[in-house]
């Protein structure tokens, strides 16, 4: 069962608009949330964090929101542009039926296009 | 060294052969962690190693799959018996303590592990 679920597994948007990747979780023992950008061929990395007592960190173009109540986080990236198109990885971390505190459970990506 | 590393970067090996994946975190960095992503899925937590703590193994998927730490630097995850389910990509991650969490993980570039 997925725990980190991001529904959208694609998006595409015109440059200069707005991005809002997506992100729902079903534990609620969840206290820190990350996302993470991929490019072909290279390893994620690290974007932006959210602890869960915050509903908002912002980061340049980057924000993220965090809605406990409804198990939901948002990325979005204000302005787009093209080299934002990569695939956007949902991670959250807690203790979580028996694993350890130390490692990130990962949604499935949604990949970004952003068009010129 | 001033990323994580990874070897090979590519592998292809024949069912029923065992592989060794190899990583080398940063340096200084106490966590590592390794996942993997096969085709069209997420990140998929596999072992996790903190210091000189027992390694969290919780993530792995059978008992043909083992790794090991050398104190805090080089790791090696073995697949013994290699499957056509374990073709994946193979991440290694490593992070200053267990958390990693304002900075994330910092991520390699991944073994890509083809089982013919």
């Amino acid at each position: 069962d997925q725990q980190v679920k991001q529904n959208s597994p694609s998006l595409s948007v015109q440059e200069g608009r707005i991005s809002i990747l997506n992100c729902d979780y079903t534990n609620s023992m969840f206290d820190y949330f990350l996302w993470y950008k991929k490019y072909p061929a290279e390893g994620p990395t690290f974007l932006i964090s959210i602890s869960s007592i915050k509903d908002k960190n912002e980061d340049g173009r980057f924000t993220v929101f965090l809605n406990k109540s409804a198990k939901h986080l948002s990325l979005h990236i204000v302005p787009s542009q093209p080299g934002d198109s990569a695939v956007y990885f949902c991670a959250a971390r807690g203790r979580v039926y028996g694993g350890s505190q130390g490692n990130l459970i990962f949604g499935k990506g949604t990949k970004l296009s952003v068009k010129p | 060294g001033a990323g994580v590393s990874q070897s090979p970067s590519n592998k292809v090996t024949e069912k029923g052969k065992d592989v060794e994946l190899r990583c080398d975190p940063i340096s200084g960095h106490t966590a590592l962690y390794w996942y993997r992503q096969r085709l069209g899925q997420g990140l998929e937590f596999l072992i996790y190693f903190q210091g000189n703590s027992a390694p969290d193994k919780s993530g792995l998927p059978s008992d043909r799959f083992s790794a090991e730490r050398t104190g805090e630097s080089v790791s090696t995850l073995t697949i013994q018996r290699t499957q056509q389910e374990d073709s994946a990509v193979y991440l290694c991650a490593s992070s200053l303590g267990g958390q990693g969490l304002n900075h994330g993980y910092t991520f390699g570039s991944g073994t890509r592990l083809t089982v013919v």
